[in-house]
C-alpha cells in the first residue's frame, strides 16, 4: 500500500505556456501533500504544503501565483505552472502524508519538466 | 531551525566493500528519521526509518541507528553491490510533517 502516483511523467512546454502536474495518492487518503522542486544534482527543496480544501503554504521565495497549487480532493494534489520559463524546467516531485501516519511521506515518481 | 547533514559524495566503492554515509542533525523536540534513496531518473523511495533514540532502521541490508546523544543517524551497509549505486538522502520529519532532506550522497559501486 501506500502507492502516489505522478502524470505526466515528463512534459515539454513551450516558454509562455502552462503545464499541470498531477499527484495522486492510489490507495489511502492524503489531508496533507508536498510538492518538491529538484535541480540536477541537488537536494529536494520543498516548495509548498498542500492541505486539503485549503490554501497551500508556500515555503519563502516560492511565487504562489506563478505555482498554482490545488488540493481538491483527498487523493489528488495539482501543481500548474504558469507562464513558464525555460528557468523553471525541474524535476517536480511530490509526496503524501497517510492520515496519522507518523510523519512518514511517500514519495511520487517525479516529473521532468522542460520549457523550451 | 532543524537541519541535516550528510557528507559529501560521490564515494566510489568496489563491490562488497562496506560502506558508511555519515548524516548529523540538528532539530527540537524529538524528530523521526529517515534515509531515501533516488535511482537515476526516478523519485524517492524509502530506504529505512527510525522515530525515536536508539531506534536501528533496517531494510535490504542498510542499517542507521537513531543516536539522539550525537544527534546521528549514519547508514552503513557491510557489503555494497553494483545495484546500490543511487543518490542517498538523510532526513527528518518532525512538527507540522515537514520533511528537511540533507544535500544527499552520490554513490558509485565497481564491478
Amino acid at each position: 500500500g501506500a502507492v502516489v502516483s505522478q502524470h505526466p511523467s515528463r512534459v515539454i512546454c513551450k516558454s509562455g505556456t502552462s503545464v499541470k502536474i498531477e499527484c495522486r495518492s492510489l490507495d489511502f487518503q492524503a489531508t496533507t501533500m508536498f510538492w518538491y522542486r529538484q535541480f540536477p544534482k541537488q537536494s529536494l527543496m520543498l516548495m509548498a504544503t498542500s492541505n486539503e480544501g485549503s490554501k497551500a503554504t508556500y515555503e519563502q521565495g516560492v511565487e504562489k501565483d506563478k505555482f498554482l497549487i490545488n488540493h481538491a480532493s483527498l487523493t489528488l494534489s495539482t501543481l500548474t505552472v504558469t507562464s513558464a520559463h525555460p528557468e523553471d524546467s525541474s524535476f517536480y516531485i511530490c509526496s503524501a502524508c497517510r492520515d496519522g501516519g507518523m510523519y512518514e511521506q511517500y514519495f511520487g515518481p517525479g516529473t521532468r519538466l522542460t520549457v523550451t | 531551525g532543524d537541519s541535516v547533514t550528510q557528507m559529501e559524495g560521490p564515494v566510489t566503492l568496489s563491490e562488497e566493500a562496506f560502506l558508511t554515509i555519515n548524516c548529523t542533525y540538528t532539530a527540537t523536540g524529538y524528530p523521526s528519521l529517515f534515509w531515501y534513496v533516488q535511482y537515476p531518473g526516478e523519485g524517492l523511495q524509502l530506504l529505512l526509518k527510525a522515530t525515536k533514540a536508539d531506534d536501528k532502521g533496517s531494510n535490504k541490508g542498510f542499517e542507521a541507528t537513531y543516536r539522539k546523544e550525537t544527534t546521528s543517524f549514519h547508514l552503513e551497509k557491510g557489503s555494497v553491490q553494483v545495484s546500490d549505486s543511487a543518490v542517498y538522502f538523510c532526513a527528518l520529519s518532525g512538527e507540522g510533517f515537514k520533511t528537511i532532506f540533507g544535500a544527499g550522497t552520490r554513490l558509485f559501486v565497481k564491478a
